[in-house]
């Protein structure tokens, strides 16, 4: 069955620390992978998002994300992390093939930063 | 340029009664996606539009479940009678069709339902 997971549902860091959020993906073929951000109250935001090319992509907010084959996984990454960071962050895939239409989420991860 | 607008953003409701959530995607967008987001979990897709046509909505419990998007713009999902289990936040996406891989989803605030 087509799944992504996120094994991290918490993580606190301090600002000014680097950051890493983990996200494996279950599926023979590359899908399309995603990194959503959602604040309180607010949507889902894209980061970023890798369909081919270059392995690591940049995003906006300072973040990127490596897309690894043989590890299956797409893990999101910041150098330094500031205190408007902390939200909740979604991995997602699109399997269909196609683009966004069919995105399978994770269940996310918390990232709460300590000042 | 305007969001993705969704009203209301809150909502409680008694069990068995009927509620209905409204989204007007983004000026110009074809696609239009309702999301289930359970407390602690990602979002489920219920059912995609493209304009007034409902491509995907086999997520969509539809002994309870309705949506509807007339005319290819707004639209309107309905729950009828609402289950204690219904409460979650339900989220409106839509994104410009016809750009193939790069048919990015922006998301609205989404509403936040609690039955009782």
């Amino acid at each position: 069955a087509q799944s992504v997971t996120q094994p991290d549902i918490h993580i606190t860091v301090s600002e000014g620390a680097s950051l890493e959020l983990r996200c494996n993906y279950s599926y023979g073929a590359t899908p399309y992978l995603f990194w959503y951000v959602q604040s309180p109250g607010q949507g889902l935001q894209l980061l970023l998002k890798y369909f081919s090319g270059d392995t690591l992509v940049q995003g906006i907010k300072g973040f990127e994300a490596e897309f690894k084959r043989s590890q299956s996984s797409f893990n999101l990454r910041k150098p330094s992390v500031h205190w408007s960071d902390a939200a909740e962050y979604f991995c997602a895939v699109d399997y269909s093939g196609a683009g966004s239409y069919q995105l399978t989420f994770g269940k996310g991860t918390k990232l709460s930063v300590i000042p | 340029e305007a969001g993705v607008v969704q009203s209301p953003r809150y909502k409680i409701i008694e069990k068995k009664q009927p509620v209905a959530f409204w989204c007007n995607p983004i000026s110009g967008h074809n696609t239009l996606y309702w999301y289930l987001q359970n407390l602690g979990q990602g979002p489920e897709l219920l059912i995609r539009y493209e304009n007034e046509e409902a491509v995907d909505d086999s997520q969509l419990p539809k002994d309870r479940f309705s949506a509807e998007r007339l005319k290819g713009v707004d639209s309107t999902l309905k729950i009828q009678p609402a289950e204690l289990g219904d409460s979650a936040v339900y989220l409106c996406a839509s994104s410009l069709a016809g750009q193939g891989a790069f048919d990015e989803q922006f998301f609205g605030p989404g509403t936040r339902l609690t039955v009782l």
